[in-house]
């Protein structure tokens, strides 16, 4: 009864390449956010989305893009892969935005690009 | 922009107080949340302020002064599992109400 799932856990691959990450939540919450967390740990928030309005960091690139298929699914897609977005990738969601509501986090996905 | 400043590593001994200080700017300030994140997990939620003053939740306390842009984390009682990276964060309304994260601090507890 996981609360937010990712697949895969880990993802290994070449410089070029297109690759998506899934994210899937099972508490009703109408918000979910993708984060990245570099080798220094910093963890920076890249999308906010719910069923009405995707916020995008300015600074994240336009290779990577959001797709939800539903409220309970926040999938990210990465285009061209590169050397620098190796980082370990964090799904998140909330009930609402702006609310006192913590966020919840998935277990993170580790990408490696070579 | 928004500036968040918390020490890089920390020590501390089992049983002991620690107080991990973070100071912010921002200019549309919606609430300061501190998780926590063992290596190799996720973040997991310590606790919330949006208004001045203390909250306290068992073993961990935070404590807010929006005017000074500044909280603190509390720990009580240490023990050797709350060995951990401590991140604070800052919502912001003028950025769509979106988390931005501290560089986390590391604390180290030991016996």
């Amino acid at each position: 009864d996981t609360a937010v799932s990712q697949t895969p856990k880990y993802l290994v691959t070449q410089m070029g390449n297109d690759k998506s990450i899934k994210c899937e939540q099972n508490l009703g919450h109408d918000t979910m956010y993708w984060y990245k967390q570099d080798s220094k740990k910093f963890l920076k928030i890249m999308f906010s989305y719910n069923n009405k309005e995707l916020i995008i960091n300015e600074t994240v690139p336009n290779r990577f893009s959001p797709k939800s298929p539903d409220k309970a699914h926040l999938n990210l897609h990465i285009n061209s892969l590169e050397l620098g977005d190796s980082a370990v990738y964090f799904c998140a969601s909330s009930p609402k935005p702006g609310t006192v509501y913590e966020q919840y986090f998935g277990p993170g996905t580790r990408l490696t690009v070579t | 922009g928004q500036n968040i400043d918390q020490p890089t590593e920390m020590t501390a001994t089992e049983g002991a107080i620690v107080q991990i200080n973070c100071t912010y700017q921002t200019s549309g300030f919606n609430g300061l949340f501190w998780y926590q994140q063992h290596a190799g997990e996720a973040p997991t939620f310590l606790s919330y302020n949006v208004l001045d003053g203390l909250e306290e939740k068992g073993r961990f306390s935070s404590f807010l002064s929006r005017s000074k842009g500044y909280s603190y984390l509390l720990l009580k009682e240490l023990q050797m599992k709350d060995s951990a990276s401590y991140l604070c964060a800052v919502r912001d309304h003028n950025a769509g109400n979106m988390l931005t994260f501290g560089g986390g601090t590391r604390l180290m507890v030991k016996p």
